[in-house]
């Protein structure tokens, strides 16, 4: 099985609506992250967690708010979906230690029509 | 600020031709370089890291790295390029001086082998 794992995989959605994007980890790390990739950009942080009571912006956190339901379950939603939050969404949970890997989860492809 | 700049959005070589993808850095501490593998319709995958140990790193599938400070550059190597090799790579730099972990990504470089 996968060690971080994200549903939906795909999502078709329109302008207003609300979408929640989830992630589990099996790794067994406190710190988890949400990025978006979108073509030519790389990967751009929105928003991350150190534990279940510590949550923190990225650089990129304007129209997504996010929740931490326990140490393994990190979920984001776009609260009114725009067309240009469509791209390409990856968790990812990491122990947080100097250098340690970032392990990712498959991505959701989000389309905002 | 921390940033990363992969020089040629694509790179185009032929099966069994040496593969060079360039990375360089800006990093007002010493830095985690790290570089990622995406397949297509995958999630990112370590190919390799710099963690101030040996300046010269090897990964998977055949790639190695070398830190320069000098130069400010992590450059990503393969001697000879297979087919399966074609993918987005992305490098990142990881400032653990402000101990959140996060990572600062490149704009990728999409990798093509041709026959």
């Amino acid at each position: 099985d996968a060690d971080v794992t994200q549903t939906p995989r795909n999502r078709i959605t329109k302008t207003g609506k609300r979408i929640m994007l989830e992630c589990s980890q099996t790794k067994g790390h406190d710190r988890m992250y949400w990025y978006r990739q979108d073509p030519g950009l790389g990967l751009r942080l929105i928003y991350y967690s150190f534990d279940v009571k510590d949550i923190n912006k990225g650089e990129i956190s304007d129209g997504y708010s996010v929740s931490r339901q326990a140490q393994a379950k990190f979920s984001l939603s776009l609260e009114s979906a725009i067309p240009n939050q469509t791209a390409l969404y990856f968790c990812a949970t990491t122990t947080g230690q100097g250098g340690d890997t970032q392990y990712f989860g498959p991505g959701t492809r989000l389309t905002v029509l | 600020a921390q940033s990363v700049t992969q020089l040629g959005s694509h790179v185009s070589v032929s099966e069994g031709a040496l593969v060079l993808l360039r990375c360089n850095y800006s990093s007002s501490v010493p830095p985690y370089l790290f570089w990622y593998v995406q397949y297509p319709n995958q999630g990112l995958q370590l190919l390799l890291k710099y963690t101030s140990a040996a300046t010269l790193v090897k990964g998977i599938n055949g790639f190695e790295a070398e830190f320069k400070k000098s130069e400010t550059s992590f450059h990503l190597t393969k001697p000879s390029a297979h087919m399966s090799d074609a993918a987005e790579y992305f490098c990142a730099v990881s400032d653990d001086s402000s101990n959140t972990g996060k990572l600062i990504f490149g704009q990728g470089t999409t990798l093509q082998v041709k026959p």
